[in-house]
C-alpha cells in the first residue's frame, strides 16, 4: 500500500516552454501533497505544500507564478514549471500524506521526475 | 536558522559490519525524526520514525536513537550487506503540517 507515482519520469524541454508533472496516490487518498526539488548531491528542498481543494502554500523564495501547483482531487496533484529555463533543471519529487489515516506525519514519496531544460 | 547536518563524506564499510550514520541539528525542536533511504535517481523510501519522547527504535537490522539534549540522532545498520549501499537521509518534523526538513544525506557503500 501507499504507492505514489509520478509522470513523466524524465522530460527534456526547450527553454521558454512549460512542463507539467503529475503526482498520483494510487491506493490512498492524499489530503496533503508536497513538492520537492533536489539538485545533485544536495538535500530535498521543499517547494510547496498543497491540500486538496485549496491553494498551495509556497516556501520562501519559491515563485508561485513560475511553479503552478494544482491539487484538484485526493489522488492527483500537478506541478507546472512555466517558462522553464536551464536553471530549473533538477529532480522534482512529490510526496503524499493522509490526515485521515491518523498518521499525517508519514509522507510517501514518488519516484521523481528528472527535468532537463535546454 | 534551522540547520541539519549529516556527514557529507561517504561511509565505506565492509560487509557484515555495523554502519553508523549521524544526524545533528540546531535551532530546531522536532516532534519527530525520520530516516529515509534514497537510491540514485529515485525518490526517498521511509525507513523509521522516532518521536521526541523516545530514545531508541528498532526494525529488523535497523536501529535509531534520538537524543534531544545533544540534538542528535544515530542510525545503525547491523550485519550490513552490499544491498544496503545507498544514500540515507534524516528528516525532522513538528506540528500538524507534516512538513519535513531534510539533511543532505550520507552515502553508504558496503563492500563485499
Amino acid at each position: 500500500g501507499a504507492v505514489v507515482s509520478q509522470h513523466p519520469s524524465w522530460v527534456i524541454c526547450k527553454s521558454g516552454t512549460s512542463v507539467k508533472i503529475e503526482c498520483r496516490s494510487l491506493d490512498f487518498q492524499a489530503t496533503t501533497m508536497f513538492w520537492y526539488r533536489q539538485f545533485p548531491k544536495q538535500s530535498l528542498m521543499l517547494m510547496a505544500t498543497s491540500n486538496e481543494g485549496s491553494k498551495a502554500t509556497y516556501e520562501q523564495g519559491v515563485e508561485k507564478d513560475k511553479f503552478l501547483i494544482n491539487h484538484a482531487s485526493l489522488t492527483l496533484s500537478t506541478l507546472t514549471v512555466t517558462s522553464a529555463h536551464p536553471e530549473d533543471s533538477s529532480f522534482y519529487i512529490c510526496s503524499a500524506s493522509s490526515s485521515t489515516s491518523g498518521r499525517a506525519y508519514l509522507q510517501f514519496f514518488g519516484p521523481g521526475t528528472r527535468l532537463t531544460v535546454l | 536558522s534551522q540547520k541539519i547536518e549529516q556527514n557529507s563524506e561517504a561511509l565505506n564499510i565492509q560487509e557484515g559490519k555495523t554502519a553508523t550514520l549521524t544526524c545533528n541539528y540546531t535551532n530546531y525542536s522536532p516532534a519527530y525524526l525520520q530516516w529515509y533511504r534514497q537510491d540514485p535517481g529515485r525518490g526517498p523510501v521511509f525507513l523509521l520514525l522516532i518521536r521526541e519522547n523516545e530514545k531508541e527504535k528498532r526494525k529488523e537490522r535497523l536501529k535509531v536513537t534520538f537524543d534531544t539534549t545533544l540534538k542528535q540522532s544515530l542510525f545503525h545498520i547491523t550485519a550490513s550487506q552490499p544491498a544496503d549501499s545507498a544514500t540515507y537521509l534524516c528528516a525532522l518534523g513538528s506540528g500538524n503540517t507534516g512538513k519535513l526538513i531534510f539533511g543532505q544525506g550520507t552515502t553508504l557503500q558496503v563492500k563485499p
